[in-house]
């Protein structure tokens, strides 16, 4: 079973929905998360950070449930340009362990 | 904003080359990383710095070594370039007392081995 798991879509969405992706992780250890966004051919960007139970940021929440094991992001009123795809990530230990998802990839359109 | 550069976007070597790859941020970040990325398997560690002369080895650093003699300047460098060495390589980082996952990626090096 992979450390981090992610649904690896399309999730084809039309502009203005409302959209979420889960991602689970299996180290219960795993003390932060973070959603990068990823354009194709480009370099991943860090788009939240999680540290406790979540995070909003503008049309981006992101849930922690520490009891389930599993991130959520939900973007909502979808623009054409939210089309990429987003990486999930833990963090865990002291050091610099960082796994990453394979990613979900978001396609919205007209 | 913080500046990632890596030195060649895409590259085509033989196999049993030696290929150098080369990432230099401009932030005075300690914390450097090299990941490589392929299709169905996410990004992968394969080497990370805390600081200069300073290496670690990370989950899949067979076939490469790395050099940090300048603490801007991170190279991964792969002795015998192999088949499955082809994919695209990433260069990461971030500085001492920030976010461990809060990285700032360069534009990745696409590295094909024929």
């Amino acid at each position: 079973r992979k450390e981090v798991e992610q649904d690896p879509g399309p999730f084809n969405v039309p502009e203005g929905a409302t959209v979420a992706f889960n991602c689970t992780y299996s180290n219960s250890a795993s003390q932060s998360f973070f959603w990068y966004r990823q354009d194709c051919r480009k370099e991943p960007k860090l788009l939240m950070s999680v540290y406790s139970s979540g995070n909003e940021d503008g049309r981006f929440t992101a849930q922690l449930n520490r009891a389930s094991q599993y991130i959520s992001l939900l973007i909502r009123d979808s623009k054409l340009s939210d089309s990429a795809t987003y990486l999930c990530v833990a963090h865990t230990g002291g050091g610099n362990k960082l796994t990453f998802g394979t990613g979900t990839q978001l396609k919205v359109e007209l | 904003d913080v500046k990632v550069t890596q030195s060649s976007r895409y590259l085509v070597k033989r196999t049993g080359e030696k290929v150098f790859l080369e990432c230099v941020q401009d932030m005075d970040h300690e914390n450097m990383f090299w990941y490589r990325q392929d299709p169905g398997l996410g990004l992968r560690l394969i080497y990370f710095s805390y600081d200069v002369k300073m290496k670690e080895k990370g989950d899949i650093p067979e076939g490469y070594s790395v050099s940090r003699e300048k603490k801007e300047r991170f190279s991964l460098i792969l002795e015998s370039a192999s088949t499955n060495q082809t994919s695209m390589y990433l260069c990461a980082s971030f500085p001492s007392g920030s976010r461990a996952g809060e990285l700032f990626f360069g534009e990745g090096s696409r590295l094909t081995v024929l």
